[in-house]
């Protein structure tokens, strides 16, 4: 069965440094989205990403990170200058499109650590 | 704006048991999906249902059952005869589009459910 992929499982930085979480999500999926989960806490929606460009972005999403897909299979999130409060399970998910049947398909997360 | 709460924050029960998790939500929209989510201790995010708002008979799955409730605001998550698999913190989440959209879900915060043996 097809799953999103997400890598590392867990990052450790230094407080300051740039760090870059990748997700492979379902082939065939045109949307994809990045998620944050405060340990403890409920998951945060972040960003989603369609047709190579942002669609959404909560207020969490600020200057300090970015998206991209680089190449056909990855979906990355770019974290620079982490803080300490960025250390959180950072959740990936891919769905075929936004309506219909299509639910939302989440990889098992990288957790981060910035100390 | 939409919310979702769940009001319990941890439920211990002795396996067998039957145990039934809250989930409250607000949403200005017409039509909108509610889901449960289910994070085991791995971490990881796994699928249950999803709901659409004109769907308002009951699901059972197994051992698994939901009632939406309209007219409460409610779709509350039931689990009948409880194994520590069972183990895990679930969330409930709610969403404009079937496909959680461009604006992503809204999740609850989560009730953390312990199965005791």
């Amino acid at each position: 069965e097809p799953e999103v992929t997400q890598t590392p499982s867990h990052q450790v930085t230094q407080m300051g440094q740039e760090v870059i979480l990748r997700c492979v999500p379902i082939s065939n999926h045109l949307y994809f989205y990045w998620y944050r989960q405060i340990l403890g806490q409920k998951v945060e929606f972040l960003v989603s990403f369609y047709n190579n460009e942002i669609s959404e972005k909560s207020e969490i999403f600020d200057d300090q990170f970015s998206v991209e897909r680089p190449d056909g299979s990855n979906f990355t999130l770019k974290i620079r200058s982490t803080k300490l409060e960025d250390s959180a399970m950072y959740f990936c998910a891919s769905s075929v499109g936004t309506s219909g049947r299509n639910e939302q398909f989440f990889g098992p997360g990288t957790r981060l650590t910035v100390l | 704006a939409q919310k979702v709460t769940q009001a319990q924050t941890e439920i211990s029960v002795v396996e067998k048991e039957d145990v039934t998790l809250d989930c409250v939500y607000e949403t200005r929209d017409t039509t909108y999906y509610l889901f449960w989510y289910k994070q085991p201790p791995s971490g990881e995010l796994v699928f249950l249902i999803r709901r659409n708002s004109f769907d308002e008979q009951n699901e059972i799955s197994g051992r698994y059952s939901w009632n939406f409730q309209k007219s409460t605001s409610s779709f509350n998550f039931t689990i009948t005869a409880s194994q520590v698999v069972d183990s895990a913190v679930y969330f409930c989440a709610l969403s404009p589009y079937p496909g959680g959209g461009a604006d992503g879900l809204t999740f609850g915060k989560g009730t953390h459910l312990i199965i005791q043996p």
